[in-house]
């Protein structure tokens, strides 16, 4: 059973550019999070999806971010018009449901550098 | 929303001596607490976890205890080794996941 799989594992993009950030849930799991993780800082919650819905996004920037966990395919974060402050590394996570009590299990992430 | 809090930001001890990481919760809905281990430039790893209806549980050298009524939960590593260097980070979680901003332990040999 293939863990989590996020890529691109590395991103660099110039400021003003998109990053789109995919996260293939393990087999089985319909839930997905993202986090951000700022050097040296802990992990801040992002957004839950599951299938075609998004379910809580109040760790979101309200502008420039989205996120999105299509019927078919990887979830996708989306970044437009980086910024510096960007940069950071984004890991996803998924679990089976969203029973009260579910285990998350995290993705290798994606570093962004935004130059 | 849950809040949550660990103490210390970094911890150094001497091999072989035990290491505790401490949090505190502030939503009482919180039933589940992971603890996540993260080497450099890794993902986080589960390394334990305990639900609200247990006060502690061990894996090896590795122990949690939860006190509801206090609101917090403990990491206790025993025996520490040099590979158990790494930054912990515990989480609570209600009805969404919250990280402490983690602990840097570093054992040193």
């Amino acid at each position: 059973n293939a863990g989590v799989m996020q890529n691109p594992r590395h991103l660099v993009r110039r400021r003003g550019q998109e990053a789109r950030l995919r996260c293939s849930p393990m087999k089985g799991h319909s839930h997905v999070y993202w986090y951000r993780q700022l050097p040296e800082e802990g992990l801040k919650f992002m957004v839950y999806l599951q299938k075609e819905n998004i379910i809580d996004e109040s760790g979101m920037p309200k502008e420039r971010f989205s996120a999105e966990f299509p019927k078919e395919g990887p979830s996708i974060l989306r970044i437009q018009q980086v910024v510096r402050g960007d940069s950071a590394a984004y890991f996803c996570a998924s679990s089976p449901g969203q029973a009260y009590q579910e285990t998350q299990y995290f993705g290798p992430g994606t570093r962004l550098l935004v130059l | 929303g849950e809040n949550v809090e660990q103490h210390p930001s970094t911890l150094s001890v001497q091999e072989g001596d035990s290491a505790v990481i401490k949090c505190t919760y502030s939503d009482s809905a919180s039933n589940y607490f992971p603890w996540y281990k993260q080497e450099l430039g890794k993902r986080p790893q589960l390394i334990i976890d305990i639900r609200s209806n247990v006060g502690e549980k061990k894996d090896q050298r590795i122990a949690v205890t939860l006190n509801k009524t206090a609101k917090h939960f403990s990491l206790h590593i025993t025996e520490t080794q040099p590979e158990d260097s790494a930054v912990y980070f515990c989480a609570a979680r209600g009805n969404d996941m919250r990280f402490g901003a983690g602990t840097r332990l570093t054992v040193k040999p």
